[in-house]
C-alpha cells in the first residue's frame, strides 16, 4: 500500500499570504489528522477529520482551517501567514474504530517557511 | 495543567547497550500510550502501543512498560545499534474519540 503523501514538500511564503497544503491518506483510512511541528513546541495537534467532518480541533487560531473530501483526501489552509507559522506540517492517517485507539501513519510533511 | 515530559537532553549510549527512555505525564488519564520514532526531516513512525491494563509490551528489541500509578512509561531498546539513533516520541490517548497528545521527544544517539 502506498503511504501517506503530502504536497508540496517545501514552500516559501511571505507574511500576509495564504497557503493550502494537501494530504492523501493511506487507502482505506478515513481519519486524517494534521499537526504542526516546531523545535520549541514539538508536535502540536491542529485538527482531525473523519468522513468529511471535523471531529477535533486543537488550540490554534481561526486562521488555520481544513477540510476533508469524500475520497478522504484532506487539505489545510492557513490565511494571513505570520512568521511564527514557519514549521513542519504533518498529516497522519489512521483506521478508526469506536472506542479503540489507533496508530497513526504520518506523511513526510510540508516544510513551510514564512519570510 | 496537563504535561507530558520526556528528557530534553540527548541520551548517548554505546552500541550493544540497552537504551531506556522515559515518558512522564501529569493530569492525564490515558487509556493508551504510543511510542513513535522520528528521523530528521521525516514524519514520525509508529513503534508500539500499550493499553492502560497492560504492564509491558515487547516487539523484537523493543520493550515498553506502562505504570499508571507512577504516571510513567519506559521505552527500552536492547542491543542498541547506530541505526537506532533518532528522536523517540511518546503519545497519550485518553480513549474514545480523543486525539493523541505528543511529548517533545528524546533524541537517542548510539555510537559504534
Amino acid at each position: 500500500k502506498a503511504g501517506v503523501t503530502q504536497t508540496p514538500r517545501y514552500l516559501i511564503k511571505t507574511r500576509g499570504q495564504q497557503v493550502t497544503l494537501s494530504c492523501s491518506p493511506i487507502s482505506g483510512h478515513r481519519s486524517v489528522s494534521w499537526y504542526q511541528q516546531t523545535p520549541g513546541q514539538g508536535l502540536q495537534f491542529l485538527f482531525e477529520y473523519f468522513s468529511e467532518t471535523q471531529r477535533n480541533k486543537g488550540n490554534f487560531p481561526g486562521r488555520f482551517s481544513g477540510r476533508q473530501f469524500s475520497n478522504s483526501r484532506s487539505e489545510m489552509n492557513v490565511s494571513t501567514l505570520e512568521l511564527g507559522d514557519s514549521a513542519l506540517y504533518l498529516c497522519a492517517s489512521s483506521l478508526i474504530g469506536q472506542g479503540t485507539t489507533y496508530e497513526q501513519y504520518f506523511g513526510p510533511g510540508t516544510r513551510l517557511t514564512v519570510t | 495543567s496537563q504535561k507530558i515530559e520526556q528528557n530534553s537532553e540527548a541520551l548517548n549510549i554505546q552500541e550493544g547497550k540497552t537504551a531506556t527512555l522515559t515518558c512522564n505525564y501529569t493530569n492525564y488519564s490515558p487509556a493508551y500510550l504510543q511510542w513513535y520514532r522520528q528521523d530528521p526531516g521525516r514524519g514520525p513512525v509508529f513503534l508500539l502501543l500499550i493499553r492502560e491494563n497492560e504492564k509491558e509490551k515487547r516487539k523484537e528489541r523493543l520493550k515498553v512498560t506502562f505504570d499508571t500509578t507512577l504516571k510513567q512509561s519506559l521505552f527500552h531498546i536492547t542491543a542498541s545499534q547506530p541505526a537506532d539513533s533518532a528522536t523517540y516520541l511518546c503519545a497519550l490517548d485518553e480513549g474514545g474519540y480523543s486525539t493523541l497528545t505528543f511529548g517533545k521527544g528524546t533524541m537517542l544517539l548510539v555510537s559504534p
